[in-house]
């Protein structure tokens, strides 16, 4: 069965600052790797994906994603952090086989200070 | 305006009562998904469907039951066997032909039942 893990509940940047929000997962064979974002009371955004190639993702609103198949980790990141992209951040991964259903993690709460 | 609509948004529910959530498609979408949000725990998988009059049970399906009848529609009952029912439940859509687009998931805004 396939997992994800977001260690931590909450990370706090200052805007302007870059910010990380890491993402480690298991699975049997090759990935494919997902974060969506969610703002209150909403349901959640479409962020980046990997599927195969390049392991630098770039997505939606500047934030990109690395995927490293030797930790098997997707950390999801951003260079200059923004006061609008406080929200809640879920990885989610799927095998390229099996259950065609994506497995999320916990979710991060990213709060970005002006 | 293609999307996913979920309804009601907010529901009250007494104990041993069963409700039913809509969620409706116009996306033209083969596979449907139901997941239940709880703080701390992220989403967690109840069933899919990936065709109509087919669907899966995941993670988390005992007390609850789905139907397909439309490719449309994929309405999750929440039935009296369900012992914490109280959650924030999300309605998702997606293509499933190619590898680029399958599970890219559209969302619903979500309905939040909360048992009285």
């Amino acid at each position: 069965a396939q997992s994800v893990a977001q260690p931590e509940d909450q990370v706090n940047v200052a805007e302007g600052n870059p910010l990380t929000v890491k993402c480690t997962y298991s699975v049997s064979g090759n990935p494919y790797l997902f974060w969506y974002v969610q703002y209150p009371n909403r349901g959640l955004q479409f962020l980046l994906k990997y599927i195969t190639g390049d392991n630098l993702v770039k997505g939606s609103y500047g934030f990109e994603a690395e995927f490293n198949k030797s930790q098997t980790s997707f950390h999801l990141k951003k260079p200059s952090a923004l006061v609008s992209d406080s929200a809640l951040y879920f990885c989610a991964v799927r095998p390229t086989g099996g259950r065609r259903a994506l497995t999320f993690g916990s979710g991060t709460r990213l709060q970005v200070q002006p | 305006d293609g999307g996913i609509t979920q309804s009601p948004k907010y529901l009250f529910r007494k104990e041993g009562q069963n409700v039913t959530l809509s969620c409706e498609q116009n996306l033209n979408h083969d596979a449907m998904y139901w997941y239940r949000q709880d703080p701390g725990q992220g989403l967690r998988l109840i069933y899919y469907s990936q065709i109509v009059n087919d669907f899966q049970k995941g993670d988390i399906a005992e007390g609850y039951s789905v139907s397909r009848e439309k490719k449309e529609s994929f309405p999750l009952t929440v039935t009296s066997a369900q012992k914490n029912p109280t959650a924030f439940y999300l309605c998702a859509s997606s293509t499933t032909g190619g590898v680029s687009g399958a599970n890219v998931l559209t969302f619903g805004a979500g309905s939040r039942l909360t048992v009285l």
